[in-house]
């Protein structure tokens, strides 16, 4: 079973428009939890990450995300979009063994 | 930006023959990765290090070696390479193997297997 689970492929959406990219994660995996973002052609840079603490979490290029652990999520989220946060995002997380596991990936598009 | 390059970029080769990818990091970092990146799977972990001639294997191992000979170097060999070994390949770096340290990826190689 997937130990992290991003519910989107693609999420297009309009400049200026907020979003919500949607991360779930199991039992399988701890809850230190992580975004990456790849821009194209480029390798992964870490957005933000929940180690403990506050729920929210924000990140670089105003970003954040709230750790909810009742729903077992991790949702990104931004209030206003730009052109230039098009790119892939992937949540991830370590699992029992310590190693990195990451979801599928969401594809954000924004448009004009 | 963390200190790591891969090479080559880019790589065309033909169904079983070697392929080796370089990782080379000016960080001194302890612990080294090499991920796979195909569409529909986000990255998988094919092999790691956590020290110089010190490695494990990760969830998509078969059909790859590494070496580590120096800290600054990870190798990954595809010792007869296959079409389903075509793929984006990340190297990262971290300062220990804790979950509390950042990994830093790598630009990536692209390989295409014919």
């Amino acid at each position: 079973a997937q130990s992290v689970t991003q519910l989107d492929s693609q999420v297009p959406v309009f400049e200026e428009a907020p979003v919500e990219l949607r991360c779930n994660y199991s039992s399988s995996v701890s809850v230190y939890l992580f975004w990456y973002v790849q821009y194209p052609n480029q390798g992964l840079q870490l957005l933000l990450k929940y180690l403990s603490g506050s729920t929210l979490v924000k990140g670089i290029n105003g970003f954040e995300a709230e750790f909810n652990k009742s729903q077992t999520s991790f949702h990104l989220r931004k209030p206003s979009v730009h052109i230039s946060d098009t790119a892939e995002y992937f949540c991830a997380s370590y699992n029992q063994g310590g190693k990195l596991i990451f979801g599928q990936g969401t594809e954000l598009s924004v448009k004009p | 930006d963390a200190g790591i390059t891969q090479s080559p970029r880019h790589k065309v080769t033909e169904t079983g023959t070697p392929v080796t990818l370089r990782c080379h990091q000016t960080e001194n970092h302890r612990y080294m990765y090499w991920y796979r990146q195909d569409p529909g799977h986000g990255l998988r972990l094919i092999h790691y290090s956590y020290g110089v001639k010190d490695t494990d294997k990760g969830e998509v191992s078969d059909g790859y070696s590494v070496s580590r000979s120096k800290t600054e170097d990870f190798l990954l060999t595809l010792e007869s390479a296959t079409s389903s070994q075509t793929s984006v390949y990340f190297c990262a770096i971290s300062e220990a193997g804790t979950v509390y340290n950042e990994q830093f990826f790598g630009p990536g190689t692209r390989l295409t297997v014919l």
